[in-house]
């Protein structure tokens, strides 16, 4: 079974750093680009973060560029995102998702989603 | 970066057919793709492409798009049915990705 497992959640500080990882399993992990994808109480999906199977393709949201790290680690099918300089606006649960591409690079989608971890900004 | 449009909410009879649409410039290079969100769950991808269905997901939902517009229809609408909808594409520049303000439907 493919699956996405997210941890490292929690409440930190204004200003803090926060370290999440995303465990897969069930297919060739290093054979897919992955994504991080966030969600604010109450709100709708924002695109985070994505990265290439051999990590040499490397994009962010403006609203996180500069303050989170995304990377992988194909040995160990795990992906990560290095949450720095946090505000009170990522305040959000955060989904890491499979990149699937169709023989057309115009055509992409994520499949399947991890359960989600949530990460709370607050003083 | 783009933005895709998508009205915020819309209802649907029990057994009828709702069309969701999502506007936005990236939708004339991209193809789109559509999420299913319950209340407390992940995503879940119902549509991809043009009209793409992944396993598991009933035939009454389908997609389609023309121009600058993307379309998920949901063919007999049932109880179940009755979530959150997202659109997805890639943006403009074809390094990011946008989604959709997402479509809230209900089932009476």
């Amino acid at each position: 079974e493919v699956q996405l497992v997210e941890s490292g959640g929690g409440l930190v500080k204004p200003g803090g750093s926060l370290r999440l990882s995303c465990a897969a399993s069930g297919f060739t992990f290093s054979s897919y680009s992955m994504n991080w994808v966030r969600q604010a109480p109450g709100k709708g999906l924002e695109w985070v973060s994505s990265i290439s199977s051999s990590s040499s393709y490397i994009y962010y949201a403006d609203s996180v560029k500069g303050r989170f790290t995304i990377s992988r680690d194909n040995a160990k099918n795990s992906l990560y995102l290095q949450m720095n300089s946090l505000r009170a606006e990522d305040t959000a649960v955060y989904y890491c998702a499979r990149d699937l591409q169709g023989r057309t690079i115009a055509l992409n989608w994520f499949d399947p989603w991890g359960q989600g971890t949530l990460v709370t900004v607050s003083s | 970066s783009s933005e895709l449009t998508q009205d915020p909410a819309v209802s649907v009879a029990l057994g009828q057919t709702v069309r969701i649409t999502c506007q936005g410039d990236s939708l004339r290079s991209y193809y789109a793709s559509w999420y299913q969100q319950k209340p407390g769950q992940a995503p879940v991808l119902v549509i991809y492409g043009k009209n793409n269905r992944p396993s598991g997901i009933p035939d009454r939902f389908s997609g389609s798009s023309s121009g600058n517009t993307a379309s998920l229809t949901i063919t007999g609408a049932q109880a179940e049915d009755e979530a959150d909808y997202y659109c997805n594409s890639r943006d403009s520049s074809g390094n990011q990705y946008v989604f959709g303000t997402g479509t809230k439907v209900t089932v009476l």
